[in-house]
């Protein structure tokens, strides 16, 4: 019940495309759900978070869609870039107390030019 | 400023060797967090400190793995006896206060492996 989902595994997506990863989870007391990014050799940084009171949360060419009923996320990352190659990590916990961060396996995207 | 920094960036001993990693976290943080991430795999959590006290230990695999931070800033990690299956990247995280919904800043971890 703690384990967070996420599809695809890899992605290819053509510079200025959408790309689309997908997220799941079980424990409905998670209210607090970050993407990470994360380069080759370096740690993962906070991409963008939504809290399940909004069903959409958007910065830049980044869109979070939160759907409570179905315990499912999304990020969309419009007109993709190569600079977004990288590994993207969904994530949940629980913002009311400390929790423990359960991240998702990770998607590995490549935007080609 | 400074980020977290973790030493070493890499670290390789033969099984049954004991192993320390250093992690330095951003000044006035007070949670600091521990992970291992094994190749094609999200962050595991291992350990969370608030201060110097652990107040989460319940993801570290086996009594080899142990974690301290005596002053409540830099934190140490330490497996005894390392086994092949130690190898991966330890990431440290630190952030301003104990919340889920604080960003944590992470390391760029210390890739080890056990030979």
């Amino acid at each position: 019940q703690q384990q967070v989902k996420q599809s695809p595994q890899s992605l290819i997506v053509q510079k200025g495309g959408i790309s689309i990863i997908n997220c799941a989870y079980e424990n409905t007391a998670f209210d607090y759900f970050p993407w990470y990014q994360q380069f080759p050799g370096k740690g993962p940084a906070l991409l963008i978070a939504i809290r399940p009171d909004v069903s959409e949360k958007k910065e830049g060419r980044f869109t979070i869609s939160f759907n409570k009923s179905a315990k499912q996320f999304s990020l969309h990352i419009m007109d993709s870039q190569p600079g977004d190659s990288a590994t993207y990590f969904c994530a949940a916990s629980r913002q009311t107390s400390y929790d423990k961060v359960i991240f998702g396996p990770g998607t590995s995207l490549s935007v080609i030019p | 400023g400074a980020g977290v920094s973790q030493t070493p960036s890499n670290k390789v001993t033969e099984k049954g060797k004991y192993v320390e990693l250093r992690c330095d976290p951003i000044s006035g943080h007070t949670a600091l967090y521990w992970y291992r991430q094994s190749l094609g795999q999200g962050p595991e959590f291992l350990i969370y400190f608030q201060g110097t006290g652990a107040a989460d230990d319940s993801g570290l695999p086996n009594d080899r793995f142990f974690a301290v931070r005596p002053e409540g800033s830099v934190s140490t990690l330490k497996i005894q006896r390392t086994e092949r299956g130690d190898s991966a990247v330890y990431l440290c995280a630190s952030s301003p206060l104990a919340m889920a919904g604080n960003e944590q800043f992470f390391g760029p971890g210390t890739r080890l492996t056990v030979l």
